[in-house]
């Protein structure tokens, strides 16, 4: 069964710093997300992006995030100046046709600030 | 998007059948039901979909009555593999909320020997 998947697994970073945290939606999908959970907390939701562009982004999306789709395959999270709160694990998700299809999720990236 | 309210553990031991019902009293008339899995350190993954009355795939089933004020999900005979957080989510899948899905605390199944 085809997968998303995401690297790094693991990214240590100091604060301030950017990261940029990769996933590999599933081929044939045209819809892509970002979600994020901090330990011990609900999912979240970021962003959505369709056609290139973003569709729709929670209040947790700001400046400091943005989403890339650099070339056919991979789409990108980008966090310009890392917080200590920033700290969480990063979902990627992709579907086929936006809600109507399920979200297939990555395992995630665990982010850790320090 | 409707807000659910579903239990925040439940324990079952191999070979038996789980319930879990996920409580969603605003439900519009547009919304679907979908459940999610989480294990710990992975991403939800779907398990099913349903609108009304029931709905079965190879891993559960999804019950939901003709108020569609509750829906129920239904493990068969679980194993110590179903461990994991299940997450009930309501909402229209066909509008322009093109990804916003809300999850709630999810309940924690455990599953013993």
């Amino acid at each position: 069964e085809p997968e998303v998947t995401q690297t790094p697994s693991h990214q240590v970073t100091q604060m301030g710093q950017e990261v940029i945290l990769r996933c590999v939606p599933i081929s044939n999908h045209l819809y892509f997300y970002w979600y994020r959970q901090i330990l011990g907390q609900k999912v979240e939701f970021l962003v959505s992006f369709y056609n290139n562009e973003i569709s729709e982004k929670s209040e947790i999306f700001d400046d400091q995030f943005s989403v890339e789709r650099p070339d056919g395959s991979n789409f990108t999270l980008k966090i310009r100046s890392t917080k200590l709160e920033d700290s969480a694990m990063y979902f990627c998700a992709s579907s086929r046709q936006g809600l109507n299809s399920p979200l297939h999720f990555g395992n995630g990236t665990r982010l850790t600030v320090t | 998007l409707a807000k659910t309210t579903q239990p925040i553990s439940m324990d079952s031991y191999e070979g038996q059948e789980v319930n879990i019902t996920c409580s969603h009293n605003n439900i519009a008339t547009n919304d679907y039901i979908t459940w999610y899995q989480q294990f710990p350190s992975q991403g939800p993954r779907f398990i099913i979909q349903g609108y009304k009355t029931k709905v079965t795939n190879e891993v559960a089933s999804l019950f939901i009555p003709a108020d569609r004020k509750s829906s129920t999900l239904s493990l068969p005979r679980v194993s110590l593999s179903d461990t994991a957080v299940y997450y009930c989510l309501v909402g229209d899948m066909r509008t322009s909320t093109l990804g916003r899905l809300y999850f709630g605390r999810g309940t924690q199944l455990t599953v013993w020997p």
